[in-house]
This record gives structure tokens, C-alpha cells and sequence, in this order.
């Protein structure tokens, strides 16, 4: 299996500009997770999905972000528009159940001029 | 929110010696989980310990967990180089979050 697999690597951006960040999990996996990590703030957990369907978004920042899940095989996450305050290393993680270890990504780099 | 919380912030040691990092935590807890990620790459699982296990090993890292004192600890034994990385605890919430800690940051020496 190769993982799970996250596009773009880098993103940069000008302010006010729409960004969607791609996910595709491990095949199998009935959980994915978005996570976003800053040097001020750590690992904050955004939202999460079981079987395509969110569970909980109460770590979404603002109605700016959103995410979507249309199959088991990929999400997006989507800031429209983007503010600088958005930089940061965005994660997706997959799992084969909730109480389970998680299987990341290598990450998308973000940054907002 | 963070609800496990590393010490120390980083640690510097010569390789060949012992790292241990601890990850307290403040409410009750289904299982702890340990990361580790290298610069510029994603978290890797490292061991999960259930909250009715005291002890868990995995080649050379040792995990313990006391409940009581709501808190966990990883050793990392005979260390090397390439055990340089950021140590991460994660625990999950009531509501079925798992949350991680800030962080270790570990050097190892050569």
C-alpha cells in the first residue's frame, strides 16, 4: 500500500485566494482525519470523518474551511479565502478503526502571502 | 486543545544513552499513543498503551502508564542518530478526539 497520499506537497498563495488541499487514505481505513500544525499552536485536530461522513468540526477554524469526503478514497479540505494566519503544514491521517493508531501523510505546506 | 502535555520541551543527548520523555494528561483516557516525526515529515505511529496496560515494550522503546497520576512515559534505550526527531503523546478525549501533546524535541549526538 503507499500510504496515505496528500497534494499538493507545497502550496503558496496570495491572500484571498481559494486553496483545496487533496487526501487520499489507505484503502481500508473507514476513519480520516485533517490536521493542521503550527510551531504557536501545535497539532490541532480540524475535523474528522467515519465512513465519509463528518463526525466533528468544531476544530474548523472559521466558515472559511471546509472539508469534503464524496467517497472512501478521497477528501478535501478547502480555505476560501485564504489569510496569511492560514500558513502551516496541513496533515490528513487515516485509521482502521477510532481507537487505532493513525497512518499520516506526508503533508501539505501552506503558505499565504 | 492539548490535553497531553511532553516534558521536557527538548532533550539533547550522545548517542548510546537512554532519552525519556513523559506526557501528562488531565482528563481520563481510553489509550495513549506515541509519535514520532522527523523535520518535514508526517507523525509515525510509535506504540499505543490501553489504559488497563501499566507497561508496554517495542524493540527499544519502553512505554509505562499511570493512570493514577494521570501520566505517561517513553524511554528510548541505547539511542542512535537517526532517533533525532519531535516525540509526540496523543490521548483521546471524551467525544472521541485524539489529541496531541506539544511535543518533544529530541537530539541525539553522534
Amino acid at each position: 500500500d503507499a500510504g496515505v497520499i496528500q497534494s499538493p506537497r507545497h502550496e503558496v498563495t496570495e491572500m484571498g485566494q481559494e486553496v483545496t488541499l487533496r487526501c487520499k487514505p489507505i484503502s481500508g481505513h473507514d476513519y480520516l482525519f485533517w490536521y493542521r500544525q503550527t510551531m504557536m499552536r501545535g497539532l490541532e485536530l480540524l475535523i474528522y470523518f467515519n465512513n465519509n461522513v463528518p463526525i466533528d468540526d468544531s476544530g474548523m477554524p472559521e466558515d472559511r474551511f471546509s472539508a469534503k469526503m464524496p467517497n472512501a478514497s478521497f477528501s478535501t479540505l478547502k480555505i476560501q479565502p485564504s489569510e496569511p494566519r492560514d500558513s502551516a503544514v496541513y496533515f490528513c491521517a487515516s485509521s482502521r478503526g477510532r481507537v487505532a493508531k493513525l497512518f499520516f501523510g506526508s503533508g501539505t505546506q501552506l503558505s499565504v502571502l | 486543545s492539548q490535553q497531553g502535555e511532553e516534558d521536557p520541551q527538548a532533550l539533547s543527548i550522545q548517542e548510546g544513552e537512554n532519552a525519556t520523555m513523559n506526557c501528562s494528561y488531565k482528563t481520563s483516557i481510553n489509550n495513549l499513543q506515541w509519535y514520532r516525526q522527523n523535520s518535514g515529515r508526517g507523525l509515525v505511529h510509535l506504540i499505543l498503551i490501553r489504559s488497563n496496560e501499566r507497561e508496554k515494550h517495542s524493540g527499544r522503546l519502553r512505554v509505562t502508564l499511570d493512570t493514577s497520576k494521570k501520566s505517561s512515559s517513553l524511554l528510548i534505550t541505547a539511542s542512535r542518530a537517526a532517533d533525532t526527531a519531535s516525540y509526540f503523546c496523543a490521548t483521546d478525549e471524551p467525544g472521541n478526539k485524539l489529541v496531541f501533546g506539544a511535543g518533544t524535541i529530541l537530539r541525539v549526538k553522534s
